[in-house]
């Protein structure tokens, strides 16, 4: 496998489950990101982990639990959603300190909160 | 902090004509600039970007942009377009400086829409 995968591609879930995003990279790169595209809305960041540290948290409310094991892979653990969460989630990679050659994304996970 | 602005929500253009989508940026220190594109239910595949030198940068599918720092512009533009090209276009800057970090602060998008 190559580039950044994500999964499931799809998933619905209700307001009460518990459920994880996966995201795995295959660049060597050494930072994660997690970003939440709405319909009509900017792309907002939400979680940056540079060598396994998070870094960055844009006030992402705490139903939403990043994790990052290891360069490689990062988790996003969802528990107690609200529908208007329901949106793609993009995670993307890049080479830091300064990530100049730009990010690398996956195809997204589309959430649905019912 | 830097920030960018897609004034053009959607550009409709019809096929083989030439597109022009338009981005400004703001930052206080010198920037990377980047365009990505992003097809349905896809995610976002980067199109070019300019780190620093010549200010024209070329990329895939035939689009070039131009960085012009005094009108702190970073415009993507394609001679002639085609049906596949229809997307959602984002223009996105980081801080190009020591230090300043790896967060990439994107536009709101402008959605091209080739038609026949």
């Amino acid at each position: 496998e190559t580039g950044v995968t994500q999964t499931p591609r799809h998933l619905v879930m209700g307001m009460t489950n518990k459920k994880s995003l996966k995201c795995e990279q295959h660049l060597g790169h050494n930072a994660m990101y997690w970003y939440k595209q709405s319909a009509k809305k900017p792309l907002e960041l939400m979680f940056v982990y540079n060598f396994k540290e998070q870094t960055e948290n844009n006030s992402v409310p705490s139903r939403f639990s990043p994790e990052c094991p290891n360069s490689s892979h990062l988790f996003l653990h969802l528990h107690t959603l609200q529908p208007e969460d329901s949106a793609l989630y993009l995670c993307a990679s890049s080479q830091a300190p300064d990530s100049r050659g730009g990010y690398t994304f996956g195809s997204g996970t589309r959430l649905t909160v019912v | 902090a830097q920030s960018v602005t897609q004034l053009d929500s959607q550009v409709p253009v019809f096929e083989e004509a030439p597109v022009e989508l338009r981005c400004n940026y703001s930052s206080s220190v010198s920037v990377y600039l980047f365009w990505y594109v992003q097809y349905p239910n896809q995610g976002l595949q980067l199109l070019l970007k300019y780190l620093s030198g010549s200010t024209l940068v070329k990329g895939i599918n035939g689009f070039e942009a131009e960085f012009n720092k005094s009108q702190t512009s970073f415009h993507l533009r394609k001679p002639s377009v085609h049906i596949s090209d229809t997307a959602e276009y984002f223009c996105a800057v980081m801080a190009g400086v020591t230090g300043g970090g790896n967060k990439l602060t994107f536009g709101t998008g402008t959605q091209l829409k080739v038609e026949l």
